[in-house]
């Protein structure tokens, strides 16, 4: 059984700080890598994709891929209110007929 | 433009109806999915369509039935559905499947009660 964990959270982070929000995966195939951001009651919003090893930044946000530790993080600089929000992992092993399993879910809340 | 669009928004609709949710983008994409989310879960693979043939039908009750009429429409036809269907119906896109290159794209969902 493939596998995307995440930490349910909720995550407190002030406002201004770095929020550093964590994935694992137990697929050791997987090749592509997508945080979704997902506000109450929204729909999911890709916001990153990565399919390297190291860090690939825009914006505010940095991802970070290590496939030798099964491990994909996301990082938000100058956290905002506005970036409260549920962040999904989501993670496809490359194989044509495979799927994207998703985490369950980080629910990260930036206090003012 | 990474726009997919959802009508209706909203939908409730009993036990015996026959209702259809409806997905379009203009974005060129061959790859078009739906998936069903509960409050608090992650989005629930349902079906996947490539090159407008169903590639992935994930074990899904045939009260729940897909179509794609083209490479940029796709259907969801309802009949028969059971209250714990009610959830959040997403329909997303992606340039291909099957590809490493795999970035997925939603629409705003069909908010679906069944009462």
């Amino acid at each position: 059984q493939k596998e995307v964990e995440q930490n349910s959270g909720p995550l407190s982070v002030p406002e201004g700080a770095i929020a550093s929000l964590n994935c694992t995966y137990s697929d050791r195939g997987s090749q592509s890598f997508f945080w979704y951001r997902q506000y109450s009651g929204k729909s999911p919003e890709l916001i990153m994709s990565i399919y390297s090893n190291g860090d690939k930044e825009d914006g505010r946000f940095t991802a970070q891929l290590n496939k030798a530790s099964q491990y994909v993080s996301l990082l938000i600089r100058d956290s905002q209110p506005s970036d409260s929000a549920t962040y999904l992992c989501a993670v496809k092993e490359y194989s044509s007929a495979s799927k994207i399993i998703f985490g369950s879910g980080t629910r990260l809340s930036i206090r003012p | 433009d990474t726009e997919v669009t959802q009508t209706p928004k909203h939908l409730v609709m009993g036990m015996t109806n026959k209702k259809s949710l409806k997905c379009e983008q203009h974005m060129g994409h061959r790859a078009m999915y739906w998936y069903k989310q509960k409050a608090k879960k992650p989005p629930e693979l349902m079906f996947v369509y490539s090159y407008e043939k169903l590639s992935i039908n994930e074990s899904v009750p045939s009260r729940f039935s897909p179509e794609c009429p083209n490479s940029s429409l796709l259907n969801l036809h309802l009949h028969a559905l059971q209250p714990e269907d009610s959830a959040l119906y997403l329909c997303a896109s992606s340039q291909d499947f099957g590809t490493s290159s795999y970035e997925q794209y939603f629409g705003p969902g069909t908010r679906l009660t069944v009462t």
